[in-house]
C-alpha cells in the first residue's frame, strides 16, 4: 500500500523557533522524498528533497532528516519566519518516475 | 523560463456537465502529471503523460481522462461532473528524462454546483 502519513495537521510556532513536521511511509521501494511548500492561491513548490542513501540534507534554514529503518522522514525549519507560514507537504516517489504520493499536508503558522 | 501555466484558473459547472482543463508545461519538459487537491484527501495523483503516452494512472474513475499533444501541452477532461469533483486541479511538469523534480502550475479551481 502506497501511503504517506504526515503529522501534525497544523502547527503554530513563534518567530525564531523551530518547526518540525514528520512523515512516515510504508512502501520500502520509495527512493525519493521531496517536501513541497504551498502558499494560498499557488501550486506547490519544491522546497528540498532527499534520497535514502543519506540521513540528512540541509539547505539554508531547511533540513530533512531521514530514518530508513523507521521509514520516517522529517522537515525542520530553523529560525522560523512569518514568511514561512504556508502548507507543507511531504511526498514519496521512485527515481525516474514522476508520480508522487503525498502526505495530507501541515498548515504552518509562524506568529510574529 | 516561463513556469507551468494552467487555464482556466477558475471554472464553475453544474452536475452532469463535462469540463476540459489545459496545461502548458515548462519549455522542454515532456512529462506532465495531473493531481487533484481537496481539503479532505489532499493531493491525489490522477495520471501522467510522457511523449503523448499515458505512462501512469491513479485510482480515479474513467470519467477522468487526459491526453498530451506533440508540443507536450496536456488536457484533462472530466465527464458527467459530480459535486465531489469540486477541487483544485494541479498540473506538474518534469524534465525530459523523467527526472524527479516536478514543477507545479497554479491550478484550476473547479466548482461543481
Amino acid at each position: 500500500q502506497q501511503q504517506v502519513k504526515q503529522s501534525p495537521q497544523s502547527l503554530i510556532v513563534q518567530k525564531g523557533g523551530i518547526s518540525i513536521i514528520n512523515c512516515a511511509y510504508e512502501n520500502t521501494a520509495f527512493d525519493y522524498f521531496p517536501w513541497y511548500q504551498q502558499f494560498p492561491g499557488k501550486g506547490p513548490a519544491l522546497l528540498i528533497a532527499i534520497r535514502p542513501d543519506v540521513s540528512e540534507k540541509k539547505e539554508g534554514r531547511f533540513t530533512i532528516s531521514f530514518n530508513k529503518s523507521a521509514k520516517q522522514f522529517s522537515l525542520h525549519i530553523m529560525d522560523s519566519q512569518p514568511g514561512d507560514s504556508a502548507t507543507y507537504f511531504c511526498a514519496a516517489g521512485f527515481s525516474g518516475y514522476s508520480t508522487l504520493t503525498f502526505g495530507k499536508g501541515t498548515m504552518l503558522l509562524v506568529s510574529p | 523560463k516561463a513556469g507551468v501555466t494552467q487555464t482556466p484558473r477558475y471554472l464553475i459547472k453544474t452536475r452532469g456537465q463535462q469540463v476540459t482543463l489545459s496545461c502548458s508545461p515548462i519549455s522542454g519538459h515532456r512529462s506532465v502529471s495531473w493531481y487533484q487537491q481537496t481539503p479532505g484527501q489532499g493531493l491525489q495523483f490522477l495520471f501522467e503523460y510522457f511523449s503523448e503516452t499515458q505512462r501512469n494512472k491513479g485510482n480515479f474513475p474513467g470519467r477522468f481522462s487526459g491526453r498530451q499533444f506533440s508540443n507536450s501541452r496536456s488536457e484533462m477532461n472530466v465527464s458527467t461532473l459530480e459535486l465531489g469533483d469540486s477541487a483544485l486541479y494541479l498540473c506538474a511538469s518534469s524534465g525530459t528524462t523523467g527526472t524527479d523534480t516536478q514543477y507545479f502550475g497554479p491550478g484550476t479551481r473547479l466548482t461543481v454546483l
